[in-house]
């Protein structure tokens, strides 16, 4: 079945530091893919998302681009800041179902 | 502010209690979930109504009762829980499949403790 791997945490970095979460997926079809973030004590919110490839999702500073090639939807903020702190999930759709990776926990230090 | 809102926030109940989590969504959305979180994993999906009909049961035990009484609302009916129930529970909503291309909106849960 379809599936999602995201690189295994936590990621602990300094404020300013660039952040790279790797993700990668296995999917029968084209998929859309997901980055959802979840705050600490809150629900996940979609952070980008991207519907086909080449597709670049960005918001609030993250980036991530479809690769089918490399079958990868890549993290990337390039300056995190201490509120950037919380757990990330890499998601897939699979027909009616979001398929979630395991999660990154990201803690960013003054 | 989600606008998904999921009372209680907190739940504390014995085993023979019967309980119930209420969702609400005023964003018009035909797809309602229900999702069980355990601390430090990601969510697993319990059910999704479609258009106010029971549409997926991901074999979830029948101590978890799902109802969706109109569009805007969604109640997990909780009774006779064991300990490993304990968990966040969180509810989301979306568009129809059709329609939609796996966003999904969530409340902040309900976070359950069955004693």
């Amino acid at each position: 079945g379809d599936s999602v791997t995201q690189m295994e945490g936590p990621v602990t970095l300094s404020e300013e530091a660039f952040l790279t979460i790797n993700c990668t997926y296995t999917a029968t079809g084209y998929p859309s893919l997901f980055w959802y973030v979840q705050y600490p004590g809150e629900g996940l919110q979609l952070l980008l998302k991207a519907t086909k490839a080449d597709d670049k999702g960005s918001n609030k500073g993250f980036e991530a681009t479809y690769r089918k090639e490399t079958t990868s939807f890549h993290l990337e903020k390039g300056s995190v800041q201490v509120s950037d702190s919380a757990v990330y999930f890499c998601a897939l759709t699979s027909g009616s179902r979001l398929t979630f990776g395991e999660g990154t926990q990201l803690t960013v230090n003054p | 502010d989600t606008e998904v809102t999921q009372t209680p926030k907190h739940l504390v109940m014995g085993m023979t209690n019967k309980k119930s989590l209420k969702c609400e969504q005023h964003m018009g959305h035909r797809a309602m979930y229900w999702y069980k979180q355990k601390a430090k994993k990601p969510p697993e999906l319990m059910f999704v109504y479609s258009y106010e009909k029971l549409s997926i049961n991901e074999s979830v035990p029948s101590r978890f009762s799902p109802e969706c009484p109109n569009s805007s609302l969604l109640n997990l009916h909780l009774h006779a829980l064991q300990p490993e129930d304990s968990a966040l529970y969180l509810c989301a909503s979306s568009r129809p499949f059709v329609e939609n291309t796996g966003e999904l909106f969530f409340g902040e849960g309900s976070r359950l403790t069955v004693l």
